[in-house]
């Protein structure tokens, strides 16, 4: 089975701090893709990144692939109540079309 | 502007009773995908489809059924439900496959509640 493992599950923060999300896994992905759940929505996808050691950027959301595509960071710059929501990770393995999600990381931003 | 819409949205059901969830993309996705969410858990693939015609288990398939008959709809059968089946489901759509899988574009999800 695999796995994707997400660190920390929960996280409450005030208004302007920063935080990390870890997505770990011990496979390999051809790519993997974050989301951010909101309640009684489904996700929705914040971005895709395919290469070992890419950093993509989405305003004040940054997005790492580590080098050798086990793993990847979510960091987030002066949170804001905005932010507040379920972030999941999802990598996809080989060819396939499927993706295996992480269990998410519940964020809480204080006002 | 659609994207995937489930329905319905809501839904209670008394143990044995049988029901089909609808799920309908605009976008023309050859990937279409049913999933339940459950507290601890995180999404599961129930099952999923590659085309129109077809279909493939997922992680947790027993107890459901599905159809894709026309390419923009797949549809999730419970025949017997069961309340470990009190679930949020969600259908999700995408195109692609491994470093050409851009992601998935997700239904507002289907609240069952099995009594």
């Amino acid at each position: 089975t695999q796995l994707l493992e997400q660190s920390p599950q929960f996280l409450s923060i005030q208004e302007g701090e920063n935080l990390t999300v870890y997505c770990n896994s011990s496979s390999v992905f051809s790519s993997l893709q974050w989301y951010r759940q909101e309640p009684g929505e489904g996700p929705v996808l914040l971005v895709t990144v395919v290469t070992g050691g890419e950093v993509k950027k989405l305003k004040r959301l940054t997005f790492q692939f580590g080098d050798a595509r086990k793993d990847s960071s979510l960091h987030i710059t002066a949170a804001q109540p905005g932010d507040t929501g379920l972030y999941l990770c999802a990598g996809a393995i080989g060819a396939t079309n499927k993706l295996i999600f992480g269990t998410g990381t519940l964020l809480a931003v204080q006002p | 502007n659609a994207g995937v819409t489930q329905t319905p949205k809501f839904r209670v059901l008394k143990t044995g009773q049988s029901m089909t969830l609808l799920c309908a993309q605009d976008m023309n996705h050859e990937y279409m995908y049913w999933y339940r969410q459950d507290p601890g858990m995180g999404l599961r693939l129930i099952h999923y489809s590659v085309g129109e015609g077809t279909t493939a288990k997922g992680e947790v398939p027993d107890g459901y059924n599905v159809s894709r008959l026309k390419k923009q709809n797949f549809l999730l059968g419970l025949e017997s439900a069961a309340p470990s089946q009190t679930s949020v489901y969600f259908c999700a759509s995408s195109r692609g496959s491994g470093i050409f899988n851009y992601g998935y574009t997700f239904g507002s999800g289907t609240r069952l509640t099995v009594v």
